[in-house]
């Protein structure tokens, strides 16, 4: 069965901390998104990672992809409130790349 | 700007009364999709269209329905709401794009209300 898992899937911080959010996933697949969702909005799309080593910063969030260990991280530098939000991972699915399978999501609470 | 818009942005209807959701972009993108989302999970994918060709996924309860009349409007039509189909409800479009990605842009939802 196709997997995507992230965790932690709950994660509180204060501000100005590092933290690391991980998602793994069984496919093949070397592509992989990140989307970000505030409370009762809609997703929004961070970043598209697409082959093997590839790292995307935008401003204190910093995505990688490791193809051959099938995992993602999502790196947070110097937390803000305003990050607060949750994070999905998805994959492409191998048989249909314009259909995504979706990690469960990690709800990430800053407090100042 | 470009974007995914999705009407009404709320909706309320009583249980058994058909509803229809809407959604139209300007990004000209060949894909569009349905996903139901309730609170605290990931978005499920209801249906799809890639170019005209319609996919439904294999647990979408047969009482929901959609249709797309162009490439700019794609609909969900429910037609019967029981107390479990509310949630939000999201369309999202996508093309391919470098290296063959499909990146998912989202319309802002529907959040609907079965009573």
């Amino acid at each position: 069965e196709l997997k995507v898992e992230q965790n932690p899937l709950f994660l509180s911080m204060q501000e100005g901390k590092n933290y690391t959010i991980y998602c793994n996933y069984s496919t093949t697949s070397d592509r992989l998104y990140w989307y970000r969702q505030d409370p009762g909005k809609s997703l929004e799309s961070l970043f598209v990672l697409l082959s093997n080593g590839a790292v995307k910063q935008e401003g204190r969030l910093m995505a990688s992809l490791d193809t051959k260990a099938r995992l993602s991280t999502l790196h947070i530098t110097a937390a803000v409130h305003d990050l607060s939000a949750t994070y999905f991972c998805a994959v492409d699915k191998v048989d249909s790349n314009y259909q995504l399978i979706w990690g469960a999501g990690t709800k990430l609470i800053i407090k100042p | 700007d470009a974007m995914v818009i999705q009407n009404p942005r709320y909706q309320v209807t009583q249980f058994g009364k058909p509803v229809t959701l809407s959604c139209s972009q300007t990004l000209n993108h060949n894909v569009m999709y349905w996903y139901q989302q309730k609170s605290s999970q990931a978005p499920k994918l209801l249906f799809h269209y890639y170019d005209k060709d319609f996919n439904n996924e294999a647990d979408t309860p047969d009482n929901f329905q959609s249709r797309r009349p162009n490439t700019s409007f794609c609909f969900l039509d429910i037609r019967s709401p029981g107390l479990g189909d509310a949630a939000m409800y999201l369309c999202a479009t996508s093309r391919p794009g470098l290296a063959g990605a499909y990146e998912q842009y989202f319309g802002p939802g529907t959040r609907l209300t079965v009573t």
